[in-house]
């Protein structure tokens, strides 16, 4: 079946360090995906995407790496701040629906 | 502020009340959608309207019913709920129904008593 998994539930990091959290899809016909950061009390907030015919995508402070060969998708977030302390989830566009990861928490120490 | 505006941000009711969810997007977007969030589980969909038409009903059971007046609006009614449907209901909305960022509201806050 479809399904994006999360290998770490927790990730901290001393701030301005960098992070990386990974994802796992298990759909090859995947042609789109998107991070999101969901803060307390908030909903998800939209970081950064990357389609199918890419493997590499540069946002602010954060890149995307797409690996498809075995299935493996990445956030990689430079510098972390305080103010990234979030959950993060991956998605994955699979037969016209968004498939989402149950998230990784991110701890920044200060 | 994302653009799409959920409220009430809070609700508690008991399982014979009558409420609705409501949700506006400000974002010019053609696709809306209601997904249901409960602790430690992944966001799960729960309906998709695409032009103000339904195309998506992930076996949500009756007592959850959508409403999809126009593009930038979308309700949830509840009726008869169960302590189980107890969560954080998110709506989005996106440009189109696939292959597009979804902005989420920031949810409402569901306590079945």
């Amino acid at each position: 079946g479809e399904s994006v998994g999360l290998h770490l539930p927790t990730l901290s990091v001393q701030e301005g360090d960098n992070s990386i959290i990974n994802c796992a899809y298990s759909n090859s016909a995947s042609d789109y995906f998107i991070w999101y950061k969901q803060e307390s009390g908030k909903g998800p907030q939209f970081i950064i995407d990357i389609r199918s015919n890419m493997d590499k995508r540069q946002g602010q402070r954060v890149t995307v790496l797409l690996n498809k060969t075995v299935k493996h998708l990445s956030l990689q977030i430079a510098a972390t701040q305080p103010g990234d302390s979030a959950v993060y989830f991956c998605a994955e566009n699979s037969s016209y629906k968004l498939i989402f990861g149950s998230g990784t928490r991110l701890l920044v120490r200060p | 502020e994302t653009g799409v505006t959920q409220t009430p941000r809070h609700l508690v009711m008991g399982m014979t009340n009558k409420k609705s969810l409501k949700c506006e997007q400000h974002l010019g977007h053609n696709a809306m959608y209601w997904y249901k969030q409960s602790a430690k589980k992944p966001l799960e969909l729960m309906f998709v309207y695409n032009f103000k038409e339904q195309t998506e009903n992930n076996s949500v059971p009756s007592r959850f019913s959508p409403e999809c007046p126009n593009s930038s609006h979308l309700f949830l009614h509840l009726h008869t709920l169960q302590p189980e449907d107890s969560a954080l209901y998110l709506c989005a909305s996106s440009r189109a129904a696939s292959n597009q960022p979804q902005h989420f509201g920031d949810g409402t806050r569901l306590s079945i008593l």
